[in-house]
């Protein structure tokens, strides 16, 4: 257990509503990740951090925005929710070495958005 | 754009048949590769973090090699069991960057 939470696990939202989705870890590592899961496209990189107040872009950043005001918790928004977020959203560590380590995840928010 | 690919897309295989599945990724400026295995309503679980060309990892059944001169890693399972059913994904990191690049995944069943 690497000690990763997620919250909400699952939330319902309109279109057009902002959404903040928390990661939390109790192991103090460096690195975490923000993944959304789609069918067919397997795992996504939104955002990733490096360091409190220290991230950077994934390969669908695009209406996503994200805050690491402490190590412990990695904030993931969305401006005002489309549709086409509706997805399972997975938060993932490093440990301090960084990518040579595996990652490991946390149980995933499944959001839908109306 | 760097792509990771995996292959096959999907795999149904009987008990005790063994089989194998292929990730294939940019050579250039590789750093390494990361094996997971994710099962349906659950999470990714990582199986093998490998970096150097040549590597060899085995976790019990499930075994990988790594090239990094060609770009591809291949993941072997002997003797499946239904258990094994699952969906496995690879994902390479360039640069020594904290980016993972994941693949699509290979769907695995298992039938009894």
């Amino acid at each position: 257990d690497a000690g990763i939470t997620q919250s909400p696990r699952h939330k319902v939202t309109e279109t057009g509503t902002p959404v903040t989705l928390r990661c939390h870890q109790t192991e103090n590592h460096r690195y975490m990740y923000w993944y959304r899961q789609d069918p067919g496209h397997g795992l996504r990189l939104i955002h990733y951090s490096y360091g409190v107040k220290d991230t950077d872009k994934g390969e669908v950043s695009d209406g996503y925005s994200v805050s690491r005001s402490k190590t412990e918790d990695f904030l993931l928004t969305l401006e005002s929710a489309t549709s086409s977020q509706t997805s399972v959203y997975f938060c993932a560590i490093n440990g301090d070495r960084g990518s040579s380590y595996e990652q490991y995840f946390g149980p995933g928010t499944r959001l839908t958005v109306t | 754009i760097l792509n990771v690919e995996q292959s096959p897309q999907s795999l149904h295989v009987q008990e005790g048949d063994s089989t194998n599945f292929t990730c294939s990724f940019p050579s250039s400026n590789f750093y390494a590769l990361h094996w997971y295995r994710w099962e349906t309503a659950k999470s990714p679980e990582a199986l093998f973090v490998m970096t150097l060309n040549g590597d060899e990892k085995k976790k019990g059944r499930i075994s990988a090699t790594l090239n990094t001169k060609e770009g591809y890693s291949y993941l072997y399972i002997k003797g499946s069991q239904p258990e094994d059913s699952a969906t496995y994904l690879c994902a390479a990191i360039y640069n020594q960057g904290g980016k993972l690049i994941f693949g699509q995944g290979t769907e695995l069943s298992v039938k009894p």
